[in-house]
């Protein structure tokens, strides 16, 4: 039974670029979220997507986005990349409204 | 809004022995979920514990129990005949359900080291 999987594990981009990454849910799950953990600190929540919808957003700006598609793996996208925007993006699955969610080992996103 | 508070940076101990790692939260919820997660250097997030707000009995899986204190909105880990493996990162959350949704607010989180 896999787990949360992500893609890629490393990533690095300039400022200004686009970046995408990619998040299968563990088999059996139907909620994907996604958090931002900047270096030294707690994640922080992004958002939360379920039946292909956003249902849940945290304090980030529009330049992040997502999708969910019908076999419930999700993608983050981040528009006009700032040095700040460097971090570890994790993302996280659960069924329902189970309070249990499980995380895969994340993306490290480097902007220089 | 809900905050989570691990005032513990950095701890360190033998093999073997006993540590408990602190966290306070605050939040004006009645019913809600907390949980302990470790991060190892693989950076995956595994959960160690969770515990529900209406339950009064203390949670514990295998070497891991908490000491969950409502009215004092205290949540700590402790961890007994720690292991080389427990080395990590200890970061405590809180779940909130919004709409439906189930986001997670983390601590800055513990540096655990079992020292051989």
């Amino acid at each position: 039974d896999a787990g949360v999987t992500q893609s890629p594990t490393h990533l690095i981009k300039t400022r200004g670029q686009q970046v995408t990454l990619r998040c299968s849910p563990k088999s059996g799950h139907d909620t994907v979220s996604w958090y931002q953990q900047a270096l030294g600190q707690g994640p922080q929540f992004i958002f939360q997507y379920y039946e292909e919808e956003e249902r849940q957003r945290g304090n980030f700006p529009d330049r992040f986005s997502g999708h969910q598609f019908p076999n419930y793996s999700s993608e983050l996208n981040v528009n006009a990349l700032l040095l700040g925007d460097s971090a570890l993006y994790l993302c996280a699955s659960s069924l329902g409204a189970i309070k249990k969610l499980f995380f895969g080992s994340g993306t490290q996103l480097s902007v220089l | 809004a809900q905050t989570v508070t691990q005032s513990q940076p950095e701890m360190s101990v033998q093999e073997a022995e006993t540590v408990t790692l602190s966290c306070t939260y605050d939040t004006s919820e009645s019913n809600y979920y907390l949980f302990w997660y470790k991060q190892p250097p693989s950076r995956q997030m595994i959960l160690v514990i969770r515990q529900e707000a209406y339950k009064q009995q203390n949670a514990t899986e295998n070497r891991f129990s908490v000491n969950f204190q409502k009215a004092a909105k205290s949540f700590s880990l402790k961890i007994s005949d720690s292991q080389l493996g427990d080395t990590a990162m200890y970061f405590c959350a809180f779940m909130k359900s919004i709409q439906g949704a189930q986001k997670l607010v983390f601590g800055q989180g513990t540096r655990l080291t079992i020292n051989p």
